[in-house]
C-alpha cells in the first residue's frame, strides 16, 4: 500500500527546534517533488517547502531562513527542520506527493502531525 | 506572490443542486491548477489536476475547467458526501499558493 505516515509534532517553546519526518512506503520520496503543506487551526492550507528530485528545494517567505526541507533516499524518508519557532508556525503539518512522475498536483498525503508553538 | 481568490467563500446548497466554485488567479497560471476536497480533521484530496483533469477514482459529476487566471470546479448533482471545503491551488509559480478555501454546507 502507497502512503505518508508523519511523526515528530509536538509542543515546542517559541524560539526552539523541530524536526518532522514522512516515510513513505509503496513509492520512492525520491520521486519527481516532495513537499510540505500546513494548515493553522481553523485555517485554509499554506503551501510551505517542496524537494525536487535532483536536490533542488524552495520555500515559502514565510518560513524562508528558518526551515529545511531533506529527504534520506535510504531511509526512504522526507524530513522537515524546523528552527527560530514562532507561534504563528502553530498548524497541523502534512507531507504530500504525487504518485508518479508528471503528475502537477499532490494526490498522496499523509495523515498530518500537528506542531504547537508555545509563546 | 499569486494571488489565489475563490468564491464565494461559503454556500448553502441541497442535495442534487449544481455546484460551480470560481477561482481566479492574480496573474496568468496557464493550466497549472489543482482543485481539493478536504473533510473536517482529515487530510485534503485530489480532485482536479491541471485545471480539467478528474483525478482516478473522482466521481464523474466533479469537473474542472478554464486556464489563464479564471477557473471553475463544477459539482453537477451535489451528493451528501460531497459538503467539505474545497481549495485551488496553482502550480506555475513560486510560492505556490493555495484559495482561501470554499465550504459547502447543506442547505
Amino acid at each position: 500500500e502507497v502512503q505518508l505516515v508523519e511523526s515528530g509534532g509536538g509542543l515546542i517553546q517559541s524560539g526552539g527546534s523541530l524536526r518532522l519526518s514522512c516515510a513513505a512506503s509503496g513509492f520512492s520520496v525520491s520521486t519527481d517533488y516532495m513537499t510540505w503543506v500546513r494548515q493553522a487551526p481553523g485555517k485554509g492550507l499554506e503551501w510551505v517547502s517542496v524537494i525536487y528530485r535532483g536536490g533542488s528545494t524552495f520555500n515559502a517567505d514565510s518560513v524562508k531562513g528558518r526551515f529545511t526541507i531533506s529527504r534520506d533516499n535510504s531511509r526512504n524518508t522526507l524530513y522537515l527542520q524546523m528552527s527560530s519557532l514562532r507561534a504563528e508556525d502553530t498548524a497541523m503539518y502534512y507531507c504530500a506527493s504525487p504518485s508518479r512522475d508528471g503528475l502537477w498536483a499532490f494526490d498522496l498525503w499523509g495523515q498530518g502531525t500537528m506542531v504547537i508553538v508555545s509563546s | 506572490d499569486i494571488q489565489m481568490t475563490q468564491s464565494p467563500p461559503a454556500l448553502s446548497a441541497s442535495v442534487g443542486d449544481r455546484v460551480t466554485i470560481t477561482c481566479r488567479a492574480s496573474q496568468s497560471i496557464r493550466t497549472s491548477l489543482a482543485w481539493y476536497q478536504q473533510k473536517p480533521g482529515r487530510a485534503p484530496k485530489l480532485l482536479i489536476y491541471m485545471a480539467s483533469n478528474l483525478q482516478s477514482g473522482v466521481p464523474s459529476r466533479f469537473s474542472g475547467s478554464g486556464s489563464g487566471t479564471e477557473f471553475t470546479l463544477t459539482i453537477s448533482s451535489l451528493q451528501p458526501d460531497d459538503f467539505a471545503t474545497f481549495y485551488c491551488q496553482q502550480c506555475e509559480i513560486f510560492p505556490w499558493t493555495f484559495g482561501q478555501g470554499t465550504k459547502v454546507e447543506i442547505k
